[in-house]
């Protein structure tokens, strides 16, 4: 049962453009919500994150949306650059948790 | 550079044989976590230790087993090995339980592909 889907396994958008990325929940109790980047060869790193008691949370280039009603969550780059061309993988946590729950990861390709 | 060091990097052995996977995590951090990472799969979750106890276990086979040492290292041992268990497997680590904050830092993974 994969509690967190990511339905786009790559999307691509050209340099300057706004890249949006998609994940989907479905355990209702997860409270906590981050975003990680994976380059090739490197583990993930924390990108985002954001609180059920929020619906908004921006870090510089990159703003995290979250709409509890509809179990789900993007991730907004913007404007988007060759450096960003990664894997974004979603997470969640429990509220009476200690790991994380991982989406199935898309694969960003911003183009020059 | 995360400061979790995970070895070997690439393994590459049969089916039936065993392998342990070593992760140092980064000075000061007391949880350890293991992830596997098979193909076109996401980051699947398999067992936490705290400070040297098991804390969480995930969907984690019967034929893996792990453990966190005194000096907060840890090693997973993979058994019987299958070609379905060729994956990246993933070390992370934080200083607390819950990392809701993002404290959880990743090594670069070790890839064991299983022939």
């Amino acid at each position: 049962d994969q509690q967190v889907k990511q339905n786009s396994p790559s999307l691509s958008v050209q340099e300057g453009r706004i890249s949006i990325l998609n994940c989907d929940y479905t355990n209702s109790m997860f409270d906590y919500f981050l975003w990680y980047k994976k380059y090739p060869a490197e583990g993930p790193t924390f990108l985002i994150s954001i609180s059920s008691i929020k619906d908004k949370n921006e870090d510089g280039r990159f703003t995290v949306f979250l709409n509890k009603s509809a179990k789900h969550l993007s991730l907004h780059i913007v404007p988007s650059q060759p450096g960003d061309s990664a894997v974004y993988f979603c997470a969640a946590i429990e509220t009476s948790g200690s790991r994380l729950t991982f989406g199935e990861g898309t694969q960003l390709t911003v183009n020059p | 550079d995360s400061g979790v060091t995970q070895t070997p990097k690439h393994l590459i052995t049969a089916t039936g044989q065993r392998v342990t996977l070593r992760c140092s995590p980064r000075s000061g951090d007391l949880s350890v976590y293991w992830y596997q990472q098979s193909l076109d799969q996401g980051l699947q979750f398999l067992i936490q230790y705290y400070n040297g106890e098991e804390r969480a276990k995930g969907n984690i086979l019967e034929r893996f087993s792990a453990q966190q040492f005194p000096d907060l290292h840890s090693e997973l041992n993979l058994s019987s090995l299958e070609l379905g268990d060729s994956a990246l497997y993933f070390c992370a680590s934080s200083v607390t339980l819950r990392h809701d904050t993002g404290e959880l830092f990743f090594g670069e993974g070790s890839r064991l592909t299983v022939l």
